[in-house]
């Protein structure tokens, strides 16, 4: 079985200060993780995916994620953040054996950008 | 890159109809359709996993019968929500995935807003 922790709901953050949003798992095999964005009312976006080759992941917008293996961690960051940046967060484990490729959601975090 | 259309984004109906959403892999073939409900503020959660030519493959406590799928062709599924209720008011998102591979990453429709009145 796998599961996907985020450990904050909310994180609140001033315009151009760095970004962390925090992700842990769960696998008993080799996942293949994701962080997704929602803006409201829309569906999800790929910010960025892992899938077993660099550990350190760059994605879209600034965005990058580091995969720790002996940590099971695979926490979001962005030097500096921006106003469009406010939107809710998922960190996504991926179950990659052949013929299921279903998905499993954190349970979100909302950014929040200050200006 | 990869691009899915869901249609419609918003549908406000009484309670007894039964309402049909789209869900479209614009410029790719998608073997593999997912659909998923999301209440507010919450995660997603998977209903079904929906394969071209098959039947679809419910998550445990779904009921098959209310929520009706169909994957006639490698571009389209659809999703049926059989004499809808109020407590059937939810935010519906599909993704869709391709043949490239089993650690291609799913892409998401913009979702349909259902409420029942």
């Amino acid at each position: 079985a796998q599961s996907v922790t985020q450990l904050d709901s909310h994180v609140s953050v001033s315009e151009g200060t760095p970004v962390l949003l925090r992700c842990n798992y769960s696998s008993s095999y080799s996942p293949s993780l994701f962080w997704y964005v929602q803006h409201p009312n829309k569906g999800l976006q790929l910010l960025l995916k892992y899938t077993s080759a660099a550990t350190l992941v760059k994605g879209i917008n600034g965005f990058e994620a580091e995969f720790k293996k002996s940590e099971t961690s695979f926490h979001l960051t962005k030097p500096s953040a921006h106003m469009s940046d406010a939107a809710e967060y998922f960190c996504v484990v991926m179950d990659p054996r052949a013929g299921r490729r279903a998905l499993t959601f954190g349970s979100g975090t909302r950014l929040q950008v200050q200006p | 890159g990869a691009v899915v259309s869901q249609h419609p984004s918003r549908v406000i109906c009484k309670s007894g109809t039964s309402v049909k959403i789209e869900c479209r892999s614009l410029d790719f073939q998608a073997t593999t359709m997912f659909w998923y409900r999301q209440f507010p503020k919450q995660s997603l959660m998977l209903m079904a996993t929906s394969n071209e030519g098959s039947k679809a493959t419910y998550e445990q406590g779904v009921e098959k019968d209310k929520f009706l799928i169909n994957h006639a062709s490698l571009t389209l599924s659809t999703l049926t929500v059989t004499s809808a209720h109020p407590e059937d008011s939810s935010f519906y998102i599909c993704s869709a995935a391709g043949d490239r591979g089993p650690n291609q990453p799913q892409h998401f429709g913009d979702g349909t807003r259902l409420s029942i009145l």
